[in-house]
C-alpha cells in the first residue's frame, strides 16, 4: 500500500471555478502536510503547509487536514489560467528526514 | 525565488556512459536531496545529505552515487548509464528547520538510449 494516494487527474476547469484537490494517506504518524505546485519544466515549489489538523488559508488557497479520516484537501477559489500546474501533496512525521509525496494532480484552468 | 541550480537541464546519452548531474545552491543550506520523478509516479528520494561529507541513501534503491565535498554542491553520478535510468532528477535543499520547506531545482531530464 502506498503511503500517500492522490488522483492524478487530469483535471480541467473553467476560469473562476472552485477547484478541490485531495490526498489520502495511511500513516497516522504524519503531522506535517504540504502542497507543492509544479509548473511544466520546473521544480516543485512549496505552496502551503499545515501542521496537524485544521484549516489554513492564504489568499485564494485553503488547505484542510482531517487526521481522523487521513484526508487532506487543497481548495483554489476563483481559479486562474496561471494556476494551471501539477499539484503535489506531501507529508512527513515530526523529526523525519524526508517527505512522502503523492503522484500529483495535473490541473488546467481554461480561460 | 530559490537559488538552486541544476545542469544540464536535458541530457541524452548512450548506454554505458558515465554521467554526472550537477546541483548547486547559494542559500547556504546544510541539507540537500536528490529525487527521481517519473510520469504519473510520486517523487522518490534516492539520496540525501545533512552536510559536508555526509551522504545517505533514500527509500528508493538507486545505482547512482553522490558526494558532498562543499556545502553548496551535491553532484550525482552514474558510472554506467542504462535505459532504466531514464527519468527526471530533481535536486532540493533546505535549512536546518522543519523538513517541509524544501527548495527544488528545475530538474535534469535524462534519457539513456
Amino acid at each position: 500500500q502506498k503511503e500517500v494516494e492522490q488522483d492524478p487527474g487530469p483535471l480541467s476547469v473553467p476560469e473562476g471555478a472552485i477547484v478541490s484537490l485531495n490526498c489520502t494517506y495511511s500513516n497516522s504518524a504524519f503531522q506535517y502536510f504540504m502542497w507543492y505546485r509544479q509548473y511544466s519544466r520546473k521544480g516543485p515549489e512549496l505552496l502551503m503547509y499545515t501542521y496537524s489538523s485544521g484549516n489554513k488559508e492564504d489568499g485564494r488557497f485553503t488547505a484542510q487536514v482531517d487526521k481522523s479520516s487521513k484526508y487532506i484537501s487543497l481548495f483554489i477559489r476563483d481559479s486562474q489560467p496561471s494556476d494551471s500546474a501539477t499539484y503535489l501533496c506531501a507529508m512527513s512525521q515530526t523529526g523525519a528526514n524526508n517527505l512522502f509525496f503523492g503522484t500529483g494532480t495535473r490541473l488546467t484552468v481554461i480561460p | 525565488e530559490a537559488d538552486i541550480y541544476q545542469t544540464p537541464r536535458y541530457l541524452v546519452i548512450g548506454t554505458g556512459k558515465k554521467i554526472t548531474l550537477e546541483c548547486s545552491q547559494t542559500m547556504g543550506h546544510d541539507k540537500m536531496y536528490w529525487y527521481q520523478q517519473d510520469p504519473g509516479m510520486e517523487l522518490h528520494l534516492i539520496h540525501y545529505s545533512y552536510g559536508v561529507n555526509s551522504t545517505e541513501k533514500g527509500d528508493l534503491s538507486s545505482e547512482s552515487t553522490v558526494s558532498r565535498i562543499r556545502t553548496e554542491h551535491f553532484p550525482l553520478t552514474l558510472e554506467s548509464a542504462r535505459p532504466s535510468h531514464t527519468s527526471q532528477y530533481l535536486c532540493a535543499s533546505r535549512t536546518g528547520g522543519s523538513v517541509y520547506e524544501q527548495y527544488f531545482g528545475p530538474g535534469t531530464r535524462l534519457t539513456v538510449t
